[in-house]
């Protein structure tokens, strides 16, 4: 069965701190996606980047890096220099090829304070 | 653009009432449209996603139930609401299998007392 881990449940920051989100996760498939989104106080969830299993470089986007390793199967997200727009909940996903469900994991809260 | 509306924003229903949420999609074509719930402390949870007019599927046994009249509307639906369908209400949509991103709607935050 899939699975998908955050064990971290809260995380508090001061802004520019660098911050690391952990997600974790599991399935047998050799062909899946991860991915993650950020869920502001709105509530509406905002894509945020997707990897597929064969991709395992790592991507940085301004702020945002991740980094995927099978080998642990671990897909983490960092955020640099954090600022206090960063607070949120931050969802790790993962969706197996040629399904339709997206299995989420539990969210990390991110607290930056000023 | 595409655009996705979902409503009501919030709702407190008693035991025992019917539920209707209702969610549109905007500026495409045959998406595939999803029902998410968000319990307090709790990930998102996949209830119902379809594929096309009346084609339904459900993720797990529950009180609820999901149709899809129209193409681009997707309504969440019970005939008698418990106390555990108390959650964050999440409607989300993408376009088949080309793109991989999910879009979601606002959300619904649904209180059952």
């Amino acid at each position: 069965a899939q699975k998908v881990t955050q064990a971290q449940t809260e995380i508090s920051v001061v802004e520019k701190e660098d911050v690391t989100l952990d997600c974790v996760y599991e399935t047998r498939d050799t062909t899946y996606y991860l991915f993650w989104y950020k869920q502001p106080p709105s509530g509406e969830l905002v894509f945020l980047i997707r990897r597929n299993s064969f991709d395992e470089q790592n991507e940085i986007s301004g702020r945002y890096s991740w980094n995927f390793q099978k080998s642990t199967s671990s897909f983490n997200f960092t955020i640099t220099a954090s600022q206090v727009v960063d607070s949120a909940v931050y969802f790790c996903a993962l969706r197996i090829y040629n399904t339709d469900k997206l299995i989420f994991g539990t969210g990390t809260r991110l607290q930056v304070f000023p | 653009s595409q655009t996705i509306h979902q409503w009501p924003a919030t709702l407190v229903q008693p035991v025992g009432s019917p539920l209707s949420l209702e969610c549109t999609v905007e500026g495409t074509s045959n998406p595939n449209l999803y029902w998410y719930r968000q319990a307090a402390g709790r990930g998102l949870q996949l209830l119902f996603y379809s594929v096309g007019i009346g084609q339904i599927s459900s993720e797990v046994p529950q009180n609820l139930s999901a149709s899809r009249p129209q193409d681009r509307q997707f309504i969440l639906s019970s005939k008698k609401l418990l106390l555990s369908d108390s959650g964050f209400y999440l409607c989300a949509w993408r376009i088949g299998a080309t793109n991989e991103k999910l879009f979601f709607g606002s959300g619904t935050q649904l209180s059952v007392l």
